[in-house]
């Protein structure tokens, strides 16, 4: 089955600077990679997901690339505000399946 | 988006009762719904996905004894919890797929459930 596994498991940076997160997956049949945002007693937020047919994806401040060949997908936040302190989790499936997340990480802003 | 309940969103029981856990899809039809379950500080572990009109698929090393899973219809999804102990306390989440065109997955808000 997908295995999914998430680097780093905490992060600290300095508001401001830019924050990347970085997943590697198993199964070369997965096709869609979402990436959540969960507070404390809340539930994951999606906050940008990619599909198997592109490389990269931006919304504003938050951007996803996608490594096919070397299965590996990130996160890259840019100019951190404190509001993005949270757990972000990656996830990969086959579209409409089951989703198997990385294990997380804990990004902290310091302003 | 599309809206997933769930209800309740907390409860407490003694050890040994059965707690039941509803996951409404309110605004779309989910022919399926995934139930994760969420320890403190740890990620998502999917349990099981339930089919409408069939069995659910238990992923190992879940009970399907012990967690009883109903998908009587397309918008309603219910997690029972039997014979609960301390160990089965936790967060538990629903979610459902839209089926069109992405499949995007939406998150019911979970229901903390605490055995004593």
């Amino acid at each position: 089955g997908e295995n999914v596994e998430q680097h780093p498991s905490t992060l600290s940076v300095q508001e401001g600077d830019s924050a990347v997160i970085k997943c590697t997956y198993s199964d070369s049949a997965s096709n869609y990679f979402p990436w959540y945002k969960q507070e404390l007693g809340k539930r994951p937020q999606l906050i940008i997901d990619i599909r198997s047919n592109v490389g990269e994806k931006k919304d504003q401040r938050i951007a996803v690339t996608l490594n096919k060949t070397a299965k590996h997908f990130s996160l890259h936040i840019t100019e951190t505000q404190p509001e993005d302190s949270a757990v972000y989790f990656c996830a990969a499936s086959r579209w409409g399946n089951k989703l198997v997340f990385g294990a997380g990480t804990i990004l902290r802003v310091k302003s | 988006g599309a809206v997933v309940s769930q209800h309740p969103s907390w409860v407490i029981c003694k050890s040994g009762t059965s707690v039941k856990i509803e996951c409404r899809s309110l605004d779309f039809q989910a022919t399926t719904m995934f139930w994760y379950r969420q320890f403190p500080k740890q990620s998502l572990m999917l349990m099981a996905t339930s089919n409408e009109g069939s069995k659910a698929t238990y992923e190992q090393g879940v009970e399907k004894d012990k967690f009883l899973i109903n998908h009587a219809s397309l918008t309603l999804s219910t997690l029972t919890v039997t014979s609960a102990h301390p160990e089965d306390s936790s967060f538990y989440i629903c979610s459902a797929p839209v089926e069109s065109p992405y499949n995007e997955q939406f998150f019911g808000p979970g229901t903390r459930l605490t055995v004593l």
